[in-house]
């Protein structure tokens, strides 16, 4: 059973806060990570696959890293505002055709 | 344009009925999938779908199974429904399988059975 974890499970900042969440996941059989935004009643939104060790991405004034020997990748968002306010997920992916996906990091943004 | 799109987006049924929940997608993906987000809130994959032929088959009951017509849709078939099928259900699509690549979901579909 593969084990994919995410901290903090939820997080509340104020607008122009910056922020970051960490991914755990098995250091084996490592071929991608993936991370998604994800709003209710919304379709989940890819952010970024990663597939190499020591990635960093960057979307905007979200990125991300990603290191496969130890089994972690990080998600920052720098200067938070209110539409950043979303679950945040990042699913594990080991060369076969799925992906295993933590709970989750909701994240609420006040202005 | 929606990508993935899939309907009904709500269902409220009664317990032993049969249902259908469809699914398209318009990307000219190869690879079709459905997840179900349980009462834990993981995302799980249940079936997925490559040039019409079944590549994935978690551990469901046989009461749920999965129909491609072509490859732009794979609608999920639920026989018999009981109360704990109550979920939210995802489609989704990829090129080629989703190692490495980018995976695009449905809005997902709310089954409540009562």
């Amino acid at each position: 059973i593969l084990n994919v974890e995410q901290s903090p499970q939820s997080l509340h900042v104020q607008e122009g806060d910056s922020t970051n969440f960490t991914c755990s996941f098995p250091s084996s059989n490592f071929y991608a990570l993936h991370w998604y935004r994800w709003e209710t009643a919304k379709s989940p939104e890819a952010l970024f696959v990663m597939t190499l060790n020591g990635d960093e991405k960057k979307k905007g004034r979200i990125s991300a890293t990603l290191n496969t020997k130890e089994g972690y990748s990080y998600l920052y968002i720098k200067g938070s505002q209110p539409e950043d306010s979303a679950t945040y997920l990042c699913a594990f992916n080991s060369g076969y055709s799925t992906l295993t996906f933590g709970k989750g990091t909701m994240l609420l943004v006040s202005p | 344009d929606t990508a993935v799109s899939q309907t009904p987006k709500y269902l409220v049924t009664q317990m032993g009925n049969d249902k259908s929940i469809k699914c398209e997608q318009n990307l000219g993906h190869d690879t079709m999938y459905w997840y179900k987000q349980d009462s834990k809130k993981f995302l799980k994959i249940m079936f997925s779908y490559n040039n019409k032929e079944l590549i994935i088959n978690e551990t469901v009951p046989n009461r749920f199974s999965p129909k491609s017509p072509d490859k732009a849709h794979l609608n999920l078939h639920i026989n018999s429904l009981e109360l704990g099928d109550s979920a939210v259900y995802f489609c989704a699509s990829s090129q080629a399988g989703v190692s490495g690549n980018t995976i695009y979901f449905g809005e997902g579909s709310w089954l409540t059975v009562v």
